[in-house]
């Protein structure tokens, strides 16, 4: 298993504003993955992050509004830009293993007002 | 897109055996099913997999039927620590996850 932490935990911030979310990991990993949570909902893929090229955006998010640096195999970031009430939500990484077992972070609490 | 379907909600007496079903009729022969559980907000985590056999680990056992087409979750003495939301999922040909409503379930004392 990995262990992953996420900087910040949560975050109170005005619409219009970015906020940068940092995923770290305790071991080298190929893969990660970002997710959104809105409230009472399901997990939503945002886009896989691959170090050495660009994030892969599911239908409906795009990089202007979410980019995503992969500077090495223990560290990504995710940008929520331009914000809006409607992007409050959770926002968690997550690593794949050998056997495709995804491990989470703890997630970041975002309320934008 | 990969699609499953659970039941929004159930509730289990403390321990007794959870039985969490989800059917997966759109799985591939080569694709593994995935249980994870979320409480209260926290990041979703790993709970069991499996392809065709049944599995079983410290956590829980998995049931897939021989058609591969649902499976059961099945945690065999609840306690109140398990409550929280339960998905399976599996992969659509890649490492992606699609992650459907899963099933809330509440453990009662």
């Amino acid at each position: 298993s990995a262990v992953i932490s996420q900087k910040p935990s949560r975050d109170i911030c005005q619409r219009g504003t970015s906020l940068t979310i940092q995923c770290q990991v305790d071991s080298q990993v190929t893969m990660m993955f970002w997710y959104r949570q809105q409230p009472g909902q399901s997990l939503t893929l945002i886009a896989t992050a691959n170090q050495g090229s660009e994030a892969t955006y599911e239908s409906g998010f795009v990089i202007d509004k979410f980019p995503i640096s992969r500077p090495n195999l223990t560290f990504s970031t995710l940008t929520v830009s331009n914000m809006s009430p409607e992007d409050s939500s959770i926002y968690l990484c997550s690593v794949t293993s050998d056997y495709y077992e995804q491990y989470f972070g703890p997630g970041t609490r975002l309320t934008v007002t | 897109d990969a699609k499953t379907t659970q039941p929004p909600s159930m509730d289990c007496a403390e321990g007794r055996a959870a039985n969490l079903p989800c059917n997966h009729s759109t799985i591939s022969g080569n694709e593994y099913v995935y249980w994870y559980r979320q409480i209260h907000s926290q990041g979703p985590q790993y709970i069991i997999h499996g392809l065709k056999n049944n599995e079983t680990n410290e956590m829980a056992s998995l049931i897939i039927t021989e058609d591969r087409k649902s499976s059961t979750l099945i945690l065999p003495h609840a306690t109140l620590r398990d409550t929280a939301v339960y998905y399976c999922t599996y992969t659509s040909g890649t490492y992606k996850y699609i992650f459907g409503t899963g099933t809330r379930l509440k453990v009662l004392a």
